[in-house]
């Protein structure tokens, strides 16, 4: 089993709709989750990260931890052609600081 | 400016031949890291760092090996390339075990 585990898509959706990116990992004693966007060609960027159970927000995007079903989800609202690029979820576990990326999924947001 | 660069951007090698990937960043992070990202595999973990003289190894270490004798320089060196090290290499530091991290601007590396 992967530690960090994405769908790898691609997922298609139409402008405006809301896409959800849903990421899985096996560490149960992970302490900090993120997600990063990157475009082709491109460096991952920083979208969000979170810690705590529960929901965080950020303008459109929403991210979500359930550390007991080990599960980090990723929210994007009013999905915008320029958010089509890969998402990569990664998690830290208690470790000394190693981080670890899903494969990523792929999103194409069609106008 | 402050930040976080590779070198080379590009880098054509043959196999056998020894090649050193350079990462320097200059915010005094003390975590680096080294990915390679590969299509179907996301960003794997090479080698990573907690500070300077303290190194671990990652989720793909085996060809590699890494040195940190100052805080801001973390090479990665291909001691003896191969083909199945063609890849694009990211760098990456963080100034603690929990902060997101800041990534470089990638070395592509062709090994033919």
């Amino acid at each position: 089993q992967k530690e960090v585990e994405q769908n790898s898509g691609p997922l298609s959706v139409p402008e405006g709709a809301i896409a959800s990116l849903n990421c899985t990992y096996s560490d149960r004693g992970s302490q900090s989750f993120f997600w990063y966007r990157q475009y082709s060609g491109k460096s991952p960027e920083l979208i969000m990260f979170i810690y705590s159970n529960g929901d965080k927000e950020d303008g459109r995007f929403t991210a979500q931890l359930n550390k007991a079903s080990q599960y980090v989800s990723l929210l994007i609202r009013d999905s915008q052609p320029s958010d089509s690029a890969t998402y990569l979820c990664a998690v830290r576990g208690n470790q000394g600081g190693k981080l670890i990326f899903g494969q990523g999924t792929e999103l194409s947001v069609k106008p | 400016d402050a930040g976080i660069t590779q070198s080379p951007r590009y880098k054509i090698t043959e196999t056998g031949r020894q090649v050193t990937l350079m990462c320097h960043q200059t915010w005094s992070h003390s975590y680096m890291f080294w990915y390679r990202q590969d299509l179907g595999h996301g960003l794997r973990l090479i080698y990573y760092s907690a500070a300077a003289d303290i190194t671990d190894k990652g989720e793909v270490p085996d060809g590699y090996v890494v040195s940190r004798s100052k805080t801001e320089n973390f090479p990665l060196t291909l001691e003896s390339a191969t083909r199945s090290q063609t890849s694009v290499y990211f760098c990456a530091s963080s100034p603690n075990v929990n902060s997101p991290l800041h990534f470089g601007n990638g070395t592509r590396l062709t090994v033919t």
